[in-house]
């Protein structure tokens, strides 16, 4: 089954503003990841945050984690046309029960940043 | 510099068919992954092996067998293709026990048409 589910589903806004993706899953995790694809590319890591972590930077990217509501949020701010692709949530979890973990994606969000 | 390689780009190919897709990886890393992306851009995990040794299996059908000869390359073999096995399939790899602590870092992707 899914573990991560994204909204909304795509966002459309002017450069500058700011885009706000959400994500949400359904059981514990080690750590949750943000990835962004580029429009017939492969994945790129934005930024990880563990379990124990309630807030990070990186750059103009902000993710916050809230564990107790098992949710996430990525902040883009001042948004840039190069920002538009789908973004991704992926929760990290123990792989059946062995100490390897493994990468439950989220459907994303298409981000389209108008010039 | 590639860092994640995947040949080939494109696949189009006839039902009944048997084809391989290879992947290699130059950044030192001890896991390695197959997913798959299907229309709606639902990625899901195939297979994760670590240092050659398959960890994760994901039901997937018989006829999919992943082969790693060395750590840093992993193939994918397909038989008797069907038409839903159309996709976009992505190698990725990262370091140590994966996603447990580290980010993935995705190949550039293959499309598989099959008809």
């Amino acid at each position: 089954s899914q573990q991560g589910e994204e909204d909304p589903q795509a966002l459309s806004i002017q450069e500058g503003e700011n885009a706000t993706m959400n994500c949400s899953y359904k059981t514990s995790i080690n750590n949750l990841q943000w990835y962004r694809q580029n429009s017939g590319r492969g994945l790129v890591h934005l930024i990880l945050i563990r379990s124990n972590e309630r807030e990070k930077h990186s750059g103009r990217l902000r993710v916050t984690l809230d564990t107790s509501k098992k949710s996430s949020s990525l902040l883009i701010t001042a948004s840039r046309a190069a920002d538009t692709a789908s973004y991704f949530c992926a929760t990290a979890t123990n792989a059946g029960g062995t100490s390897y973990g493994k990468l439950t994606f989220g459907q994303g969000t298409i981000l389209t940043v108008h010039p | 510099d590639t860092a994640v390689s995947q040949t080939p780009k494109y696949l189009v190919t006839q039902m009944g068919n048997d084809k391989s897709i290879k992947c290699e990886q130059n950044l030192g890393h001890d896991t390695m992954y197959w997913y798959k992306q299907d229309s709606k851009k639902f990625l899901k995990i195939m297979f994760s092996y670590n240092n050659k040794e398959l960890i994760i299996n994901e039901t997937v059908p018989n006829r999919f067998s992943p082969k790693s000869p060395d750590k840093a390359h992993l193939n994918l073999h397909i038989n008797s293709l069907e038409l839903g096995d159309s996709a976009v399939y992505f190698c990725a790899s990262s370091l140590g026990q994966g996603s447990l602590a580290y980010e993935q870092y995705f190949g550039p992707g293959t499309r598989l048409t099959v008809t």
